[in-house]
C-alpha cells in the first residue's frame, strides 16, 4: 500500500523555466514532508523539508507547499537548471511510538532541465 | 554535514554466498539506522529498522533469516544477505538517524551512497 504517491513519473522542463513536482499522500497523521534528490547509484540527499503545522518553506531556488487538506505537496524549482536533473523523492515521516523516524517514500520522479 | 558510509559500494558475487554491507555514521552516532531496497525505477522500500543494542524490526514480507542485521555500535550496522540468488540482486541503501539534532521539525536522517548488489 503506497502512502506516499508521486504520479508522474517524469518531467521535463526548460533551463530557467519552472519546475513543479507533486506529491500525494494518504496518512493524515504524517506530519513531516521531506523532498530528497537522487542520481543514479547514489544514496538520496535531503533538498527541503515541511513541517505539517506550515504551508510553505523556501530555500533559495526551492519551495515547498503543503496543503493538508488536499493531502498534498508539491515542490516548486524556479529557474530550473540543467544540474537540477535528477530523480526526486517526495517522503513523508510519522515520528509517533515505534514508527519513530521511519520515512514513506514515493516512487520518485525523473526531472530533465534541457539547455 | 553529517556523513554515512557503506561499504562495498558495489558487489559481485555467485549464487548461493552470502554478502555482508557495512553502514557507518562517520561523524555522529545513529542509535537508529534504516536499511531499505531500491528495484529500477521503483520507490525506496524500508527493509528494517535497526537499533543500537537490540534487535532489527523487520517490515512485513522481510525474511529475516536471509536479510540479517548486526547494530552492534553506535557508529556501525551491517546487513548480510545470507545465501543470495538473482532475485536479490539490487541497490541497498542504508541510513543513519543523528539523535543529537532529534526533533520533529529538522532533518536528521542521513543517507549512505548505496550498495550495488549483482548476483550471478
Amino acid at each position: 500500500d503506497q502512502q506516499v504517491k508521486q504520479n508522474s513519473p517524469s518531467l521535463s522542463v526548460q533551463e530557467g523555466r519552472i519546475s513543479i513536482l507533486n506529491c500525494d499522500y494518504t496518512n493524515s497523521m504524517f506530519d513531516y514532508f521531506l523532498w530528497y534528490k537522487k542520481y543514479p547509484a547514489e544514496g538520496p540527499t535531503f533538498l527541503i523539508s515541511i513541517s505539517s503545522i506550515k504551508d510553505k518553506n523556501e530555500d533559495g531556488r526551492f519551495t515547498v507547499f503543503l496543503n493538508k487538506s488536499a493531502k498534498h505537496l508539491s515542490l516548486h524549482i524556479v529557474p530550473s537548471q540543467p544540474g537540477d536533473s535528477a530523480v526526486y523523492f517526495c517522503a513523508a515521516r510519522d515520528d509517533r511510538g515505534s514508527t519513530l523516524g521511519r520515512l514513506y517514500f514515493g516512487r520518485g520522479t525523473q526531472l530533465t532541465v534541457w539547455p | 554535514g553529517a556523513v554515512v558510509s557503506q561499504h562495498p559500494s558495489w558487489v559481485i558475487c555467485k549464487s548461493g554466498t552470502s554478502v555482508k554491507i557495512e553502514c557507518r555514521s562517520l561523524d555522529f552516532q545513529a542509535t537508529t539506522m534504516f536499511w531499505y531496497r531500491q528495484f529500477p525505477k521503483q520507490s525506496l522500500m524500508l527493509m528494517a529498522t535497526s537499533n543500537e543494542g537490540s534487535k532489527a524490526t523487520y517490515e512485513q514480507g522481510v525474511e529475516k533469516d536471509k536479510f540479517l542485521i548486526n547494530h552492534a555500535s553506535l557508529t556501525l550496522s551491517t546487513l548480510t544477505v545470507t545465501s543470495a540468488h538473482p532475485e536479490d540482486s539490487s541497490f541497498y541503501i542504508c541510513s543513519a538517524r543523528d539523535m543529537t539534532r532529534a526533533g520533529w521539525d529538522q532533518e536528521t536522517q542521513y543517507f549512505g551512497p548505496g550498495t550495488r548488489l549483482l548476483v550471478l
